[in-house]
């Protein structure tokens, strides 16, 4: 089993709708949680990072995390065309420890 | 422009050529990476370096060597390419602090023949 889970998707939604991506994780030591965007054919870039448990919001995206239960999600809002991406999800203890990535889900909104 | 800059962009090349591809940043970050990103199988850390000087190997570093003369460049070679690295080769860079929030460069796109 990877340390971090995440569902390739393709997952295809109709535009304004709400999106729900997650992941799994295994290591209780995580204390950071991370989602990344990588359009295609692009370098995967920093969206929002949460510390610990708890919800951060900025602007149509809000990032969730379950600590009791090993579980992150990314939820958003309105979702555009323009949100058609891989969402990375990363995990972290932090410091010098390297982040440990999920494979990816692939998001299509279409119009 | 602050970043990562990373080349050459493609590249197509017969197996068991040598090449390097190159990674420059302007951040002065620490700690510097590269993963190949392979279709189902998702990033995979390849090598890293925590500061200048230093290396180490990450998941797959058979094949590819890196060096880390100074803290702005970070290049990573293959010896003797074959076809199964075949891949798109992303270098990063982060602060090795804190959140240790990686910033990555635009990717290499090499096929090896």
């Amino acid at each position: 089993q990877k340390e971090v889970e995440q569902d390739p998707g393709p997952l295809s939604v109709p535009e304004g709708a709400i999106v729900s991506l997650n992941c799994t994780y295994s290591n209780s030591a995580f204390q950071y949680f991370m989602w990344y965007r990588q359009y295609s054919r692009k370098g995967p870039e920093l969206l929002m990072y949460t510390y610990s448990s708890g919800n951060k919001e900025d602007g149509r995206f809000t990032a969730q995390v379950d600590k009791s239960s090993k579980y992150i999600s990314l939820f958003i809002r309105d979702s555009q065309p323009s949100d058609s991406a891989t969402y990375l999800c990363a995990m972290s203890k932090g410091g010098s420890y390297i982040p440990t990535f999920g494979r990816g889900t692939s998001l299509i909104v279409h119009p | 422009i602050a970043g990562i800059t990373q080349a050459p962009t493609s590249q197509i090349l017969a197996a068991g050529r040598r090449m390097t591809l190159r990674c420059t940043q302007d951040m002065r970050h620490n700690a510097m990476y590269w993963y190949r990103q392979d279709l189902g199988l998702g990033l995979r850390l390849i090598h890293y370096s925590n500061t200048a000087g230093t290396t180490g190997k990450g998941e797959v570093p058979d094949g590819y060597s890196v060096s880390r003369a100074n803290t702005d460049d970070f290049p990573l070679t293959l010896a003797s390419a074959v076809p199964s690295q075949t891949s798109v080769y992303f270098c990063a860079s982060s602060t090795d602090s804190g959140a240790n929030v990686l910033t990555f460069g635009a990717g290499s796109r090499l096929t090896v023949l």
